[in-house]
């Protein structure tokens, strides 16, 4: 079935160092993809999505590109905050049929000021 | 606009009293989920909806747990009787179901605690 890894954190990074958050995935057909974001107290909100191979998308600093020949939608940012600072999710939708959304086990992410 | 509603915040009660989480999605949102977060087991599916029907209850750990979802604008997870392995925080969220690029809007949660 469809999958999602995501590289282990927590990941410590100290203010305006650069970022890289690892995320392969594994379906069949063309999912979308997404990184969704939680700060603290939160729910799980949409950072940025791809939804063919190619694409990037783009949100707050944050990027990623959509590599269908290596399976991978890493999340980078070349200058992290302290405001940054949050629990990051992979995730895909496939588009073989069925309603679920497969997300990757969480990277927490600490900026220090 | 009004994002996905959840009620209470914050729920304590004693084990083997009867919880009842409540969620109001997105309107115009056709399909919506239960998720539970733990420390231990991450973020897990519990059951989803299209169209108010229930699709897929597999994530459901036990029958003690149970949702129902009445209209499209109101759903409800409920728990009886409760335990203290049941402390989460459970999430609702919706979709617009039918495109794949569409992603799910979530609620902030209702943290409950078994004592």
């Amino acid at each position: 079935g469809d999958s999602v890894t995501q590289m282990e954190g927590p990941v410590t990074l100290s203010e305006e160092a650069f970022l890289t958050i690892n995320c392969t995935y594994t379906a069949t057909g063309y999912p979308s993809l997404f990184w969704y974001v939680q700060y603290p107290g939160e729910g799980l909100q949409l950072l940025l999505k791809a939804t063919k191979a190619d694409d990037k998308g783009s949100n707050k600093g944050f990027e990623a590109t959509y590599r269908k020949e290596t399976t991978s939608f890493h999340l980078e940012k070349g200058s992290v905050q302290v405001s940054d600072s949050a629990v990051y999710f992979c995730a895909l939708s496939g588009d073989t049929g069925g309603f679920k959304t497969i997300f990757g086990a969480g990277t927490r992410l600490f900026v220090k000021a | 606009d009004a994002g996905v509603i959840q009620s209470p915040r914050h729920e304590v009660t004693e084990m083997g009293q009867e919880v009842t989480l409540r969620c109001k999605p997105i309107s115009g949102h056709n399909s919506l989920f239960w998720y539970r977060q733990t420390m231990m087991r991450g973020l897990e599916l519990l059951i989803y909806f299209n169209n108010n029907v229930p699709i897929d209850d597999s994530g459901m750990p036990e029958d003690r747990f149970s949702a129902k979802m009445p209209n499209a604008s109101f759903s409800t997870l409920k728990i009886q009787p409760s335990e203290p392995r049941d402390s989460a925080v459970y999430f609702c969220a919706s979709r617009i179901e039918g495109l794949n690029n569409q992603p799910q809007h979530f609620g902030d949660g209702t943290r409950l605690s078994i004592l």
